[in-house]
């Protein structure tokens, strides 16, 4: 059965400062993706990672996957308020539909 | 633009009541899903379907049943809600074939469910 590990499961950081939160994972897939939920809204996409080292970037954040490892990064470069939001990796199952199975989550939380 | 819509953004229940949701996408997806979510518990898949008629069980599938009669709509139905379905309820579309560019899941904006 397939797990998602995340953490930290919540991340109080300054604006400027740097951070990185991981994703781990408990059996082989070929694809890790990362969403961003703000509160109240639903899921939007941030990045797709298909193979292992594969590196996307948008702006302050930055995605890792090592499938060796069974690990992604989601690194935040000198934090802003409006990146505030809880962050979810979701791990594809592989087999059959796409079935994903998401981490618990990470609550960040910006301060000016 | 991609587009999941879900029927209602909240909706307040009694125990017992039939209760429906809806979720339409425009994008000609083949897979679609239904999720909860709850607080520390991230997302957990109740049903997907991969075909119009189809449907498999999730992770989470007790006290739910769904309906896909069209392509583009999937429902979720709790025969007789209880208070511990009380959550936020997120549909979800895909493209079956793994090969294409965007092959991700597509979220509709939620509908918060409160079983009273």
């Amino acid at each position: 059965e397939l797990k998602v590990e995340q953490n930290p499961l919540f991340l109080s950081m300054q604006e400027g400062k740097n951070y990185t939160i991981y994703c781990n994972y408990s059996t082989t897939s070929d694809r890790l993706y990362w969403y961003r939920q703000d509160p109240g809204k639903s899921l939007e996409s941030l990045f797709v990672l298909l193979s292992n080292g594969a590196v996307k970037q948008e702006g302050r954040l930055m995605a890792s996957l090592d499938t060796k490892a069974r690990l992604s990064t989601l690194h935040i470069t000198a934090a802003v308020h409006d990146l505030s939001a809880t962050y979810f990796c979701a791990v594809d199952e592989v087999q059959g539909a796409q079935k994903l199975v998401f981490g618990q989550g990470t609550r960040l939380t910006i301060n000016p | 633009d991609v587009k999941v819509t879900q029927s209602s953004r909240y909706l307040v229940k009694r125990t017992g009541e039939k209760v429906f949701l809806e979720c339409v996408q425009d994008m000609d997806h083949e897979n679609m899903f239904w999720y909860r979510q709850d607080p520390g518990l991230g997302l957990r898949l109740i049903y997907f379907s991969y075909d119009v008629k189809m449907k498999e069980k999730g992770d989470i599938p007790e006290g739910y049943s769904v309906s896909r009669e069209k392509k583009e709509r999937f429902s979720l139905i709790l025969e007789s809600a209880s208070t511990n379905q009380t959550s936020m309820y997120l549909c979800a579309s895909s493209p079956l074939d793994r090969a294409v560019t965007r092959y991700e899941q597509y979220f509709g904006p939620g509908t918060r469910l409160t079983v009273t």
